[in-house]
């Protein structure tokens, strides 16, 4: 059974480009979310998707935005890049409920400069 | 204060002994308490996860919550030296069928031989 697959799995970007990110969840999966993986702050929650539509949304600015297809693929857009966007980017996908847990993937680490 | 807090360490402990790994929380509202396990350059892994208190045994792990003390530990017995890695508590309140984890920051576990 395939994991969650990110692409791409490295990038780096110059400030106030703008980056999009990639996630393919298990199949069968319909519950797609993201994280900022950072030294100081850890893993902060950015979005959730489910059946295409945004069931939840962390505390970032509007420059982070995503979309799920019919798929439940998703990507992830962040736009007018700042330094502290440099991160690890990861996403989980899931059935939708706690009983089953979150699978992640292995995030795609961000750079700018 | 962060929601949940977590010692980043690094803990660095001699193949075999028990590791002790604890968390302490401020949100009456968290039901659900999880452990992951992060290896370097992967995606957080779901270890285990414990609803409301008690403990809970799978293998060498065990999982122990205290809500009265908002405070949770995840124990290794036998530590080996594949168990080094980052260990994250996450926890979320019980809402329905959509949940959002909150995570510690990870504290980083050594096992030398």
């Amino acid at each position: 059974k395939a994991g969650v697959t990110q692409t791409p799995r490295y990038l780096i970007k110059t400030r106030g480009q703008q980056v999009t990110l990639s996630c393919s969840p298990i199949s069968g999966h319909r519950s797609v979310s993201w994280y900022q993986q950072t030294p100081g702050q850890g893993l902060q929650f950015l979005f959730e998707y489910f059946s295409e539509t945004q069931r939840n949304k962390g505390n970032f600015p509007g420059r982070f935005s995503g979309r799920q297809f019919s798929n439940s693929r998703s990507e992830m857009n962040v736009s007018t890049l700042e330094l502290g966007d440099s991160a690890l980017y990861l996403c989980a996908s899931g059935q939708g409920a706690i009983d089953y847990g979150y699978t992640f993937g292995s995030g795609t680490r961000l750079t700018v400069v | 204060q962060k929601e949940v807090e977590q010692d980043p360490g690094p803990l660095s402990v001699p193949e075999g002994a028990i590791v002790s790994l604890n968390c302490t929380y401020s949100n009456s509202a968290f039901q659900y308490f999880m452990w992951y396990r992060q290896y370097s350059r992967k995606g957080p892994e779901l270890l285990m996860y414990t609803y409301s208190s008690g403990n809970k045994e799978d293998g060498r792990f065990t999982a122990q919550v205290d809500k009265s003390s908002k405070y949770i530990s995840l124990f290794i017995r036998d530590s080996q030296p594949s168990d080094s890695a980052t260990y994250l508590c996450a926890m979320s309140p019980a809402s329905g069928g959509s949940y959002i984890p909150t995570f510690g920051r990870g504290t980083s576990l050594i096992v030398h031989p």
